[in-house]
């Protein structure tokens, strides 16, 4: 079955930097665009990247535009975000989502658990 | 962006109750509608795509419908599991943007 894991949370002061990894298994890692979507606890769900199955095509929310660098390494089946610059509203709850096609568009299918990042001095 | 607004932020429900819950986008999405389960502490689980097809794995008691700007989601019996917060996603055009959340409670 499908399974994403994310890891990598934790406490960090404004200012500071974090890597998120997500490891997948279950499927053809390779074969599907991957998100990462965040939710601000108690909130609601916000988009913020997007990589293509090769890597190839990247496209930022403008909230994490040019702080937050994704990558993926398919040989490792693992999702990756880079986080700098990091603020009090980043802290969130941040997925790690596979994206099927459907009639041409995206469609999320299935989601981590969600890793914390809290951003706080 | 496209904006995805539902109107409720919370409704209250007996089990064995239909429910209907809506959502509105900005401009028209065609069907590109998408409807999130999301429980306390749990990730997001798909429920319907494409307005109106059930996932797979998801009850048959879940139902949805509209196309263009206005969109729902019913519920035909509400059983004790579906307590949840249900999100609208919108992926008609990027950046895909979701509902604000309706959250269903018991009454």
């Amino acid at each position: 079955q499908v399974q994403l894991v994310e890891s990598g949370g934790g406490l960090v002061k404004p200012g500071g930097s974090l890597r998120l990894s997500c490891a997948a298994s279950g499927f053809t890692f390779s074969d599907y665009y991957m998100n990462w979507i965040r939710q601000v606890p108690g909130k609601g769900l916000e988009w913020i990247v997007y990589i293509s199955s090769s890597g190839g095509t990247i496209y930022y929310a403008d909230s994490v535009k040019g702080r937050f660098t994704i990558s993926r390494d398919n040989a490792r089946n693992s999702l990756y975000l880079q986080m700098i610059g990091l603020r009090a509203e980043d802290t969130a709850v941040y997925y790690c989502a596979r994206e099927k096609t459907i009639a041409a568009r995206p469609l999320i299918d299935y989601w981590g658990q969600g890793t914390l990042v809290t951003v706080s001095s | 962006d496209i904006q995805m607004t539902q109107s409720l932020s919370s409704l209250s429900a007996s089990v064995g109750d239909r429910v209907t819950i809506t959502c509105r986008a900005s401009q028209s999405i065609s069907t590109y509608l998408n409807w999130y389960q999301q429980k306390p502490g749990k990730a997001p689980k798909l429920l319907i795509y494409g307005a109106s097809n059930l996932q797979s794995g998801a009850p048959s008691r879940f139902s949805g419908s509209g196309s263009g700007t206005d969109f729902t989601l019913t519920i035909s019996s509400l059983q004790p599991e579906d307590f949840a917060t249900y999100y609208c996603q919108q992926s008609y055009s990027s950046p895909i943007t979701f509902g604000q959340g309706t959250r269903l409670e018991i009454k």
